[in-house]
């Protein structure tokens, strides 16, 4: 069945970089976009950007663009999402989230169990 | 970026009650809007669509409406394993902003 498997939680110091992955199962990785999503404490979900795993594309959010990197690792169906420059605010359970397509619409179907990155001199 | 606003932000229901949550996009999106569930600890689940299809394995009792600006969640009635946070999300341009959340709690 479709999975999508996250890297464990990390504990970095403000200006430093996190690196998380998401590894997927079940599926043929070059199909689907993913997308990250984050959730910061007691806030709502915040989109963070895409990458589509075929054509390598992109597309950021603003509030993250010039921090982060998305990137794909076709060979192990594994996306990875980079930000750096960290503050406390980016304190948050980082979600990876498959991207498909009904049509010309597009939904988040399965979802990662999300990554916990605690950003605290 | 286009703004989406749901409303009510918490409402306290019992079960078996019928709910309806709304959300509203700051400028038309079609029928570009998702529905997720969202539980303490676990990722969000999608519900509904396009606005109103409702996504495979989600119970019947969940269904949306809607088109343009403004958008409705309905739950028939309401069951014990319902209670959570929904969010709308509009994927009609990049980024793929989210409500606020609605928080449906035990009455």
């Amino acid at each position: 069945q479709v999975q999508l498997v996250q890297s464990g939680a990390e504990v970095k110091k403000p200006g430093a970089s996190v690196k998380v992955s998401c590894k997927a199962f079940g599926y043929t990785f070059t199909t689907y976009g993913i997308a990250w999503v984050r959730q910061a404490p007691g806030q709502g979900l915040e989109w963070l950007g895409w990458i589509s795993p075929y054509l390598g594309n992109t597309n950021y959010a603003d509030n993250v663009q010039g921090r982060v990197t998305m990137t794909t690792d076709t060979a192990t169906s594994t996306a990875f999402m980079d930000l750096r420059s960290l503050r406390s605010d980016d304190t948050a359970v980082y979600y990876c989230a498959r991207w498909s397509y009904y049509g010309t619409l597009y939904a988040f179907d399965y979802w990662g169990q999300g990554t916990l990155v605690t950003v605290s001199s | 970026d286009i703004q989406m606003t749901q409303s009510p932000s918490s409402l306290s229901a019992s079960v078996g009650d019928r709910v309806t949550i709304t959300c509203r996009a700051s400028q038309s999106i079609s029928v570009s809007l998702n529905w997720y569930q969202k539980k303490p600890g676990r990722a969000p689940n999608l519900l509904i669509y396009g606005a109103s299809s409702l996504q495979s394995g989600v119970p019947s009792r969940f269904s949306g409406s809607g088109s343009g600006t403004d958008f409705t969640l309905t739950i028939s009635s309401l069951q014990p394993e319902d209670f959570a946070i929904y969010y709308c999300q509009q994927t009609y341009r990049t980024p793929g902003t989210f409500g606020q959340g609605t928080t449906v709690e035990i009455k």
